[in-house]
């Protein structure tokens, strides 16, 4: 089946513009993450959505970042007033249940200019 | 907060070689997992470890939780072992993962 997908590939936004990335997980996978990668640097965990549950959001770095997911499939991540330290890509996987085998998504290249 | 260490931070090696790849945490966690990152950015979850043995392949890995530490190995190195290999712990208090900085693995042909 598919994998999971994320949209779009690239993103070059100004600063303090909004934007919104998108992530489709693999069907019947309960649980979504969201992580950070700046560039040549490692990997940042944002946040983790278990089915409809409400997410712990004290991992996003700043409150300008929001992520919700529609009815425990689709996800979206939304950075309010964009900023040049926002530039990185931003990676979405899914598994199972949260003691499942992360698949990850090609990720979403954000450029903040 | 907790602290994950990963050594080597680079480690070089020739094709057909085993390796050990180590990750030290700082404060009891609920789970660990392996990550490979290949040189084309692309992640994979290795292992899924909160303690004791898997394998897969000629890739095994073994946790040992009371002392704060999980093992990699890789043995008869291919080139396509090349990339970077992250240990990520999730705390027992909230949902939160935290990633090791990486080991840089390179395999030469």
């Amino acid at each position: 089946g598919a994998g999971v997908s994320q949209s779009p590939s690239n993103k070059v936004t100004e600063k303090g513009k909004d934007v919104e990335l998108r992530c489709d997980p693999i069907s019947g996978h309960t649980a979504l993450y969201w992580y950070r990668q700046s560039l040549g640097q490692g990997l940042e965990f944002l946040i983790y959505f278990q089915g409809n549950s409400a997410p712990d959001k004290s991992g996003l770095p700043s409150d300008r970042f929001s992520a919700e997911r529609t009815g425990g499939s689709v996800s979206t991540l939304t950075i309010q007033r964009t900023q040049q330290e926002d530039s990185a890509v931003y990676l979405c996987a899914s598994s199972l249940d949260r003691r499942g085998t992360q698949y990850f998504g090609p990720g979403t290249r954000l450029l903040v200019l | 907060g907790i602290q994950v260490e990963q050594s080597p931070p680079d480690l070089i090696l020739q094709e057909g070689a085993n390796s050990t790849l180590r990750c030290n945490f700082s404060d009891s966690v609920n789970n660990l997992q392996w990550f490979h990152q290949n040189p084309w950015g692309q992640l994979i979850n290795l292992f899924y470890i909160p303690s004791g043995t898997k394998q897969n392949g000629r890739l095994s890995a073994t946790t040992v939780a009371t002392e704060r530490y999980s093992l990699l190995y890789i043995s008869s190195s291919q080139t396509t072992d090349s990339g970077v290999y992250f240990c990520a712990v999730e705390l027992n208090r909230d949902d939160k993962i935290i990633f090791g900085k990486g080991t840089r693995l390179h395999i030469l042909p």
